[in-house]
């Protein structure tokens, strides 16, 4: 089993809506979580961060821990073109190593 | 001033060649990284390093050596490459204490 599990999609949604991105990971105890968004040919660049259950919002980005279910997501309102990228998942564990998802590949359609 | 940087951004080689990619940060953290990212966009970690210490090396080939000569540079050298091998390897660093990773630009390497 992998440290952090995403679905690899790709996702795609009109331009305006919600995209919403889902993440599960294996270590219970884990402590701190962070989506990274990738452009193509690009490196990583940290977009949320979020170490407490509920809901971190930050501009159009919603981050939501659950730490009983293990689950993180991302939800991005009024979805733009720029938001087109992949998204990764990443889970500070117990050992504080960083393990990334697989990445979401999101494409808003104009 | 690029923060963490790698050197070459594209090597195309044959099989079984010897490689070295370079990593410099001059962000004085003290924890680097090697990270593999493959075809399908895992992101994989290779190596840590905390104060030119290896902390991690997760079930990397022994192919795969890195080095580490002071807490500014993590260097990766790879012997009798494989087709396998083809990816995108990213370095980066973070300052212990700290949860952001910065990332390299990453260095395409391809093995024909």
């Amino acid at each position: 089993q992998k440290e952090v599990e995403q679905n690899s999609g790709p996702l795609s949604v009109p331009e305006g809506a919600i995209a919403s991105l889902n993440c599960t990971y294996s270590d219970r105890g884990s402590q701190s979580f962070f989506w990274y968004r990738q452009y193509s040919g690009k490196s990583p660049e940290l977009i949320m961060s979020i170490y407490s259950n509920g809901d971190k919002e930050d501009g159009r980005f919603t981050a939501q821990l659950n730490k009983a279910s293990q689950y993180v997501s991302l939800l991005i309102r009024d979805s733009q073109p720029s938001d087109s990228a992949t998204y990764l998942c990443a889970v500070q564990n117990t050992g504080n190593q960083f393990y990334f998802g697989t990445g979401t590949s999101l494409t808003v359609i104009p | 001033d690029t923060a963490v940087s790698q050197t070459p951004k594209y090597l195309v080689t044959q099989m079984g060649n010897d490689k070295s990619i370079k990593c410099e940060q001059n962000l004085g953290h003290d924890t680097m990284y090697w990270y593999k990212q493959d075809s399908k966009k895992f992101l994989k970690i290779m190596f840590s390093y905390n104060n030119k210490e290896l902390i991690i090396n997760e079930t990397v080939p022994n192919r795969f050596s890195p080095k580490s000569p002071d807490k500014a540079h993590l260097n990766l050298h790879i012997n009798s490459l494989e087709l396998g091998d083809s990816a995108v390897y990213f370095c980066a660093s973070r300052q212990q204490g700290a949860n952001t990773i910065y990332f390299g630009e990453g260095s395409w390497l391809t093995v024909v």
